[in-house]
């Protein structure tokens, strides 16, 4: 079974504060993800990474930055957090390409991340 | 700007009938699509995946898609009230030659006794 963890289920911090959201798997996967999720606006991708030490904005990436010096591992990193960062975030993995060679391969989520920013 | 667009329900569904759930999508080079299903405080988990046009079935479970008319849909036979959640479709397309998933924001179902 894929596993992927996040190093947090609940977090409180405090604005200004530099935040670290760390995600692990453990299925040797190339690609890996982070989606912030709200109320109303569904997933949004922020940053994804196929391969390490590489990394891509995704669709919302203000704010936000990532570090990926480990194939297994994949941290999120809020630089000055601030009250509209509360969320939950939500990190995946996936392979790059599936053994049949079809593109679009399955992700596979971590329990997630509920933080709020005070 | 590429959307997948779901009604967000919620859908009510009587215990053992059909719940059909819809989801459009905007980029015609789409080649992969998902369903995921995500109970309340919990994480996506995948229900299906289909690549090619027509209909694919796991257990209670089909998939339908029309590459042509740009849907994708997940059909619920004999629904149970474990089968409330929310139910999530994405897509995947071709992105500056990497994949990405989008998502819809997702179609809430409740099954009644």
């Amino acid at each position: 079974d894929v596993k992927v963890t996040q190093s947090s289920r609940y977090l409180v911090k405090r604005t200004g504060e530099k935040v670290f959201l760390e995600c692990v798997q453990d299925m040797d996967h190339e690609n890996m993800f982070w989606y912030r999720q709200d109320p109303g606006l569904g997933l949004r991708l922020i940053y994804f990474s196929y391969d390490v030490k590489m990394k891509e904005k995704g669709d919302i990436p203000e704010g936000y930055s990532v570090s990926r010096e480990k194939k297994e591992r994949f941290s999120l990193i809020l630089e000055s957090a601030s009250t509209n960062q509360t969320s939950m975030y939500l990190c995946a993995s996936s392979l790059l390409v599936s053994p049949s060679g079809t593109r679009g391969e399955t992700q596979y989520f971590g329990p997630g991340t509920r933080l709020l920013v005070l | 700007q590429k959307e997948v667009e779901q009604n967000s329900g919620p859908l009510s569904v009587p215990e053992g009938a059909i719940a059909s759930l819809n989801c459009t999508y905007s980029d015609r080079g789409s080649q992969s699509f998902f369903w995921y299903r995500q109970y309340s405080g919990k994480s996506p988990e995948l229900i299906m995946f289909i690549y090619s046009n027509g209909d694919k079935e796991d257990g209670r479970f089909t998939a339908q898609l029309n590459k042509a008319s740009q849907y994708v849909s997940l059909l619920i036979r004999d629904s149970q009230p474990s089968d409330s959640a929310t139910y999530l479709c994405a897509v995947c397309g071709l992105d500056f030659g990497n994949e990405k998933l989008t998502f819809g924001t997702g179609t809430r179902l409740t099954i009644i006794p």
